[in-house]
Order: C-alpha cells, then sequence, then structure tokens
C-alpha cells in the first residue's frame, strides 16, 4: 500500500511570498487533515476533510490559509501571504473515515522555511 | 492550554532495558489515546492505542497502559533497542461534534544506547 505523498519535501520563500503544498492521500481514505508542527511542537491540526468536504477548519488562519480537495482526493494547502511565524513542518495524513479508532496515517511533510 | 503533555523532552536507556515514556492530560471527556513515532525527516508513525474504557494494551514490546483517574498514560517499550530511537508523541482523540479530533503532546525524544 502506498503511502501519503507530498510534496515539495522542501521550500524556502521570504516573507509576504506565497506558497503551496500537495498531498495525495492513502487510495480510499476518504479523510483527510492537514496539520502544521512548530519546532519542539507536537502537530497541531489546521483542517480536516471527509471527501472534499471541510468538517474543521477552526485553527486554520482563513485571513492567509487556504485548503482544498478537489474531487476527494488530492489536497492542496496555501499560505498568502507567508509571515515568518508560519515557519514550520506541514504534515499531511489521512485516515479512512473519522473515527476515533482509525489511526491517521501521516506523510513525510513539506519543511517551510520564511526568510 | 495544553491538552495533552509530555513533560520529559528527552529519556535516554540502555539497549535491551525497560523504557518508560509518560504523557497527561486534562480533558476527561478524550475517548482514545494514541501513541506516534516519528524518526527524523520523516511523519508520524502510528505505534499503538488504547481506548479509554480498557487500562492496557499490548503489542509485541510495546505495552500501552492507562490510569483514567490519574488523567496519565505510559508507553512501556521492553526490551529497548537502538532502532527504538527516535520522538515519541502521545495524542488524544476527541469528538468535536461532526469529527474526531487529535491534541498531540510536545513529544519525547527517546534515544536507546547501545
Amino acid at each position: 500500500e502506498a503511502g501519503v505523498a507530498q510534496s515539495p519535501r522542501y521550500k524556502i520563500i521570504e516573507k509576504r511570498q506565497s506558497v503551496a503544498f500537495w498531498c495525495n492521500p492513502i487510495s480510499g481514505h476518504a479523510t483527510l487533515y492537514w496539520y502544521q508542527q512548530i519546532l519542539g511542537q507536537g502537530p497541531k491540526l489546521l483542517i480536516q476533510f471527509q471527501n472534499n468536504g471541510v468538517v474543521d477548519d477552526s485553527q486554520l488562519p482563513k485571513d492567509r490559509f487556504s485548503a482544498e480537495r478537489l474531487k476527494g482526493v488530492d489536497s492542496t494547502l496555501k499560505i498568502q501571504p507567508a509571515k515568518l511565524e508560519d515557519s514550520a513542518v506541514y504534515l499531511c495524513a489521512s485516515s479512512l473515515v473519522s473515527t476515533s479508532n482509525q489511526p491517521q496515517h501521516f506523510g513525510d511533510g513539506t519543511r517551510l522555511s520564511i526568510l | 492550554d495544553q491538552q495533552v503533555k509530555q513533560n520529559s523532552p528527552s529519556l535516554s536507556v540502555q539497549e535491551g532495558r525497560i523504557s518508560i515514556l509518560n504523557c497527561d492530560y486534562t480533558n476527561s471527556m478524550f475517548d482514545y489515546f494514541l501513541w506516534y513515532k516519528k524518526y527524523p525527516a520523516e511523519g508520524p508513525t502510528f505505534l499503538i492505542s488504547i481506548s479509554s474504557i480498557k487500562d492496557k494494551n499490548e503489542d509485541g514490546r510495546f505495552t500501552v497502559f492507562l490510569n483514567k483517574s490519574a488523567k496519565h498514560l505510559s508507553l512501556h517499550i521492553v526490551p529497548s533497542q537502538p532502532g527504538d530511537s527516535a520522538v515519541y508523541f502521545c495524542a488524544a482523540s476527541l469528538f468535536g461534534g461532526s469529527n474526531y479530533k487529535l491534541t498531540f503532546g510536545k513529544g519525547t525524544l527517546l534515544t536507546v544506547n547501545p
């Protein structure tokens, strides 16, 4: 079974620029998550999709972050404009359904550095 | 307000000995707890979980214990191996009305010395 794929692996941009990350979940997984992991912290949920609908975006900074999941498969997360505090690893995860006993499977993440 | 706390940033043990990683939580409504393992430059990998209605779950060398009255869980690794060296995240699951959400601790870096 292929895992969660993310690209790019690394991205360096200057503040106020825009950036986009891509995620391809495990085939058949209905639920997709985007997390932000700041150095020294645990992953923090930004947004959760069930198929192509948003079920939780309460911690997404909507003035600068946006995400979409077209056709219920791939997803993109965008930051525009980026701030210094956005430097982090952005992790995508997927699970079969959003039930508590279904573990989430993570991709290797995109490490974003803001100069 | 940190609902899931891992108070030990790091732990060092000798190969063959027991590793015990601890996690405390504040929200009694959490219904499932999970441990994830993370190697550098890789995403977290699911390791083991436990339902809030149980007090122990075992999978090979890994055992998770849950003490609900103390709001405390621990992960035991016996015997520890050098390949177990990684960051371990404790996570708790909570149903928020329309979805289950995971809250992670800050992680504990385990180093197993040969």
